[in-house]
């Protein structure tokens, strides 16, 4: 298994340009969630999803979109980047709320200028 | 909504000895979990420990153990005979068993340094 997968690793975008931040998982969870990560401050979600067509929102979802159309994967979209979107991102996935383990992509550091 | 502050951006440590790391949380629910996880400079999460609120009794992993306090709400993480290897920024985290969507909230992460 490859467990949680993300591309790209690094990233560097001018500020009102988007792009999508992929995830893939093949453990065949049920649940997947995006956090962010910013010095001081820990991990944010972002995003979440309890399972395909079933997406809600964390604690900071301004200026991102999210879509799950397969159990496998779930991207992340900034629409029109903005310096404040500077951060490391990860994606986690997990079986669902019986086990309790969540595993983590290896992230993506997305700077934005 | 929770919260979780670990009061302690840095601690060292000489390689060896035992160090523990804070971390308390606010909370008005009575089921909940809590994790520490670490983070290597290579930046991968690994679940280090966790603790379910129900359980009296403190989880250990080999040179991991967690002092938890459900009253006082505290949840501390000692690492005995330290290793190098044990560098890394460790993150404390809680879960509601109540809520759907397996949302971790963290803090905000202490740096361990190990010496040797």
């Amino acid at each position: 298994n490859a467990g949680v997968t993300q591309t790209p690793k690094f990233q560097v975008l001018k500020t009102g340009q988007s792009m999508t931040l992929q995830c893939a998982q093949d453990m065949n969870h049920e649940y997947m969630s995006w956090y962010r990560q910013d010095p001081g401050m820990g991990l944010r979600l972002i995003h979440y999803s309890v399972g395909a067509g079933i997406t809600d929102q964390g604690e900071v979802p301004n200026g991102y979109n999210v879509s799950r159309s397969t159990t496998e994967d779930f991207p992340l979209r900034l629409l029109s980047a903005a310096p404040s979107q500077t951060s490391v991102y990860f994606c986690a996935s997990s079986y669902g709320d019986r086990v309790h383990e969540q595993y983590f992509g290896p992230g993506t550091r997305l700077t934005v200028t | 909504a929770q919260t979780v502050t670990q009061s302690q951006p840095e601690m060292s440590v000489q390689e060896a000895e035992t160090v523990t790391l804070s971390c308390t949380y606010d909370t008005s629910e009575s089921d909940y979990y809590l994790f520490w996880y670490k983070q290597p400079p290579s930046r991968q999460m690994i679940l280090v420990i966790r603790q379910e609120a129900y359980k009296q009794q403190n989880a250990t992993e080999n040179r991991f153990s967690v002092n938890f306090q459900k009253a006082a709400k505290s949840f501390s993480l000692k690492i005995s005979d330290s290793q190098l290897g044990d560098a890394a920024m460790y993150f404390c985290a809680y879960r509601s068993a109540r809520e759907y969507g397996n949302k971790l909230v963290f803090g905000a992460g202490t740096i361990l340094r190990v010496k040797s």
